[in-house]
């Protein structure tokens, strides 16, 4: 069964500090593709990002990144130079590639606060 | 594009009545989700379906109801409204296909702006 951990609930930094997002994932299957997601107050889920599992290259946008380790079956996020508009809660999500098989699993989220 | 749509925005039902969720993609997608969020939870599928007239559960489907006459529209029906479904609903699209359809699998779920439900 697929399982996606994201164990930090709420984090809180200062505008214009680094901070990572943890994300661990659980699947039998050797190819599948891990997501995160953002969920602003508004409410809306912004897509991010997706990577497929024979990809374990780093990837950088602007100030986000993202740390893939097939080992350590991780997929972590990080914000540098954290601002304000960062503020939400982030969500990891695995989903199978192979077949018919269609499921997203979600973790819980990460709600992330940054003060002035 | 508009992408995904949902309608209504808010809605309050009392207990026991009926309701459609209105779920629309102009994307083209064949893939289309609906997903239930509770308060500090991620989300839990409820429906899907790979294609007009084609729609199977995820894991928590009982209470709802689905169809998909065209690629475009995917409703979600609630026909005996109880508190236990008071959530906030999303529907979302992607596109799957293999190297016979000449097209490139994306796998990317894009998500409408969801409906706040209150069942009272």
């Amino acid at each position: 069964a697929q399982k996606v951990t994201q164990a930090q609930t709420e984090i809180s930094v200062v505008e214009k500090e680094d901070v990572t997002l943890d994300c661990v994932y659980e699947t039998r299957d050797t190819t599948y593709y891990l997501f995160w997601y953002k969920q602003p107050p508004s409410g809306e889920l912004v897509f991010l990002i997706r990577r497929n599992s024979f990809d374990e290259q780093n990837e950088i946008s602007g100030r986000y990144s993202w740390n893939f380790q097939k080992s350590t079956s991780s997929f972590n996020f990080t914000i540098t130079a954290s601002q304000v508009v960062d503020s939400a809660v982030y969500f990891c999500a695995l989903s199978e590639a192979r077949g018919s098989n269609y499921k997203l699993t979600f973790g819980k989220g990460t709600l992330l606060t940054v003060n002035p | 594009n508009a992408g995904v749509t949902q309608t209504p925005k808010f809605r309050i039902l009392k207990i026991g009545q009926s309701m459609t969720l209105q779920c629309t993609q102009d994307m083209n997608h064949n893939y289309m989700y609906w997903y239930r969020q509770d308060p500090g939870m991620g989300l839990k599928l409820i429906y899907y379906s790979v294609g007009a007239g084609i729609t199977d559960k995820g894991e928590v489907p009982n209470g709802y109801n689905v169809s998909r006459s065209t690629t475009e529209d995917f409703p979600l029906r609630l026909e005996l409204a109880a508190p236990s479904q008071t959530s906030v609903y999303f529907c979302a699209s992607s596109y799957r296909g293999g190297m016979a359809s000449g097209s490139i699998s994306t796998d990317t779920q894009y998500f409408g702006p969801g409906t706040r439900l209150t069942v009272l």
